[in-house]
């Protein structure tokens, strides 16, 4: 089963304005991450936010918020003020296991592409 | 502070050769991940090494190898390339287990392999 969905293969957003990327996730455990990276056409994977299973609070990093819906499973990455340099590729990924500590592989949706228009 | 590198950015060989990826990890971080991104198959685990060892490995054929050195860096082989190896290869570092819960990935630029 898909562990990580991303349902959204691409998206388009004007510029300025909010938009929200979905990801749903399936997992058993308890304890888990779950990450957004962004990934321009250069191909580099730039970390954005992350969210814990325990945390109270969603996850807040500047323009970027994640909706944590825990009881649906799903992590929404809301990007707030659009900018053109926000085009890029958006992946949602999940580590599981983290009851001892961390570092552990991450899997990842497919992706969803974001064009922001002028 | 510099992030993780990788070279080389590109790489051609043909079906039957072998291929050396090279990662430097973020310094301070002890943990090297690799990743395939190959095209309509999404970003895939491959290998988790860390403090000179492999913790774990994705689902791929043995020829698909690596190891981690004395000073954190690692380099992946992969023997006998297949056309469908071609793919951008990530490299990804991290504090490992005393990143805690909140460890986190970073990663490379990548480097892209053609297999012809």
């Amino acid at each position: 089963a898909q562990k990580i969905t991303q349902t959204q293969p691409g998206m388009f957003v004007q510029e300025k304005e909010a938009v929200t990327l979905d990801c749903t996730y399936d997992t058993s455990d308890p304890s888990y991450g779950l990450f957004w990276y962004k990934q321009p056409s250069s191909g580099e994977m730039i970390f954005l936010i992350y969210q814990g299973s325990y945390d109270q609070q969603n996850a807040t990093e500047g323009r970027y918020s994640l909706n944590f819906q825990k009881a649906r499973k799903s992590a929404n990455l809301v990007i707030s003020a659009s900018q053109l340099g926000d085009s890029a590729m958006y992946f949602c990924a999940m580590r599981e296991g983290q009851t001892q500590g961390g570092s552990e592989k991450l899997v990842f949706g497919k992706g969803t592409k974001l064009t922001v228009n002028p | 502070e510099a992030g993780v590198t990788q070279s080389p950015t590109h790489l051609i060989k043909t079906r039957g050769q072998q291929a050396t990826l090279r990662c430097s990890p973020i310094s301070g971080h002890t943990s090297v991940y690799w990743y395939q991104q190959a095209l309509g198959l999404g970003l895939q685990f491959l290998l988790w090494y860390d403090e000179g060892e492999e913790r774990n490995r994705g689902n791929f054929p043995p020829r698909f190898s690596g190891r981690q050195f004395p000073n954190y860096s690692s380099e992946l082989n992969v023997n006998a390339l297949e056309l469908e190896d071609s793919a951008l290869y990530l490299c990804a570092s991290s504090l490992g287990d005393r990143g805690g819960t909140t460890d986190t990935q970073y990663f490379g630029p990548g480097t892209r392999l053609t297999v012809l």
